[in-house]
């Protein structure tokens, strides 16, 4: 089973600033890893997959990078609807397809 | 519009099963690969399933292998989680998401229900 690893765990940020989670992979997930949106009491939301490609209707300050083991997501700007949880997802080697653990984007 | 709504969560007790449905509507169901996913309380996203568009494959993850069945009946738009031997490790709220490639599975969910809540507890 791949694991994926977020860091960090807790994020507090300002709107309008720039932020980078990151996502790493015990192995080699080649591009196909994805990342989710999950505001509280609400279900996840995917927001990227196969690294770099926007989900229909994401907005283009979201930006995700990377291949093989190292994997980032960009949001350009930080707007307050944007604090939430952000999980990865690999979908390479599977069952089971896994998910990082999460980091949660604070409201400084 | 697209749409999934979860049903049958609730409370049961250790050692017995359960049933959850997904009524979807707003796209042609009987396209698309379904999945099940789960969280448990403050953790994050654990994928319970998934079953091919036409139901001729299903695969499951670990925790659940061996006592659950991920079904779907096409002509009523409906997906189904059977779930055996429940422990309080189950206990959690369970998603139904579609997969996001037509006649196919790759393995991402485009589309979320709002989550059906199963607490296992004497």
């Amino acid at each position: 089973e791949i694991v994926l690893t977020q860091s960090p765990a807790t994020l507090s940020l300002s709107p309008g600033e720039r932020v980078t989670l990151s996502c790493r992979a015990s192995q080699s997930v080649d591009s196909y890893l994805a990342w989710y949106q999950q505001k509280p009491g609400q279900a996840p939301r995917l927001l990227i997959y196969d690294a770099s490609n926007r989900a229909t209707g994401v907005p283009a300050r979201f930006s995700g990078s990377g291949s093989g083991t190292d994997f980032t997501l960009t949001i350009s700007s930080l707007e307050p609807e944007d604090f939430a949880v952000y999980f990865c997802q690999q979908r390479i080697s599977w069952p089971p397809y896994t998910f990082g653990q999460g980091t949660k984007l604070d409201i400084k | 519009q697209v749409r999934l709504v979860e049903s049958g969560g609730g409370v049961f007790q250790p050692g017995r099963s359960l049933r959850l449905s997904c009524a979807a509507s707003g796209f042609t169901f009987s396209n698309f690969g379904m999945h099940w996913v789960r969280q448990a309380p403050g953790k994050g996203l654990e994928w319970v399933g998934v079953i091919w568009y036409d139901g001729t494959n299903r695969y499951y993850g670990d925790s659940v292998q061996g006592r659950s069945t991920v079904s779907r009946d096409n002509s009523n738009n409906t997906l189904y989680l059977h779930l055996n031997s429940l422990s309080a490790e189950d206990t959690a709220v369970y998603y139904c998401a579609r997969d996001r490639m037509i006649f196919g599975v790759v393995g991402n969910m485009d589309v979320w229900g709002q989550g059906t809540t199963v607490i296992v507890s004497s």
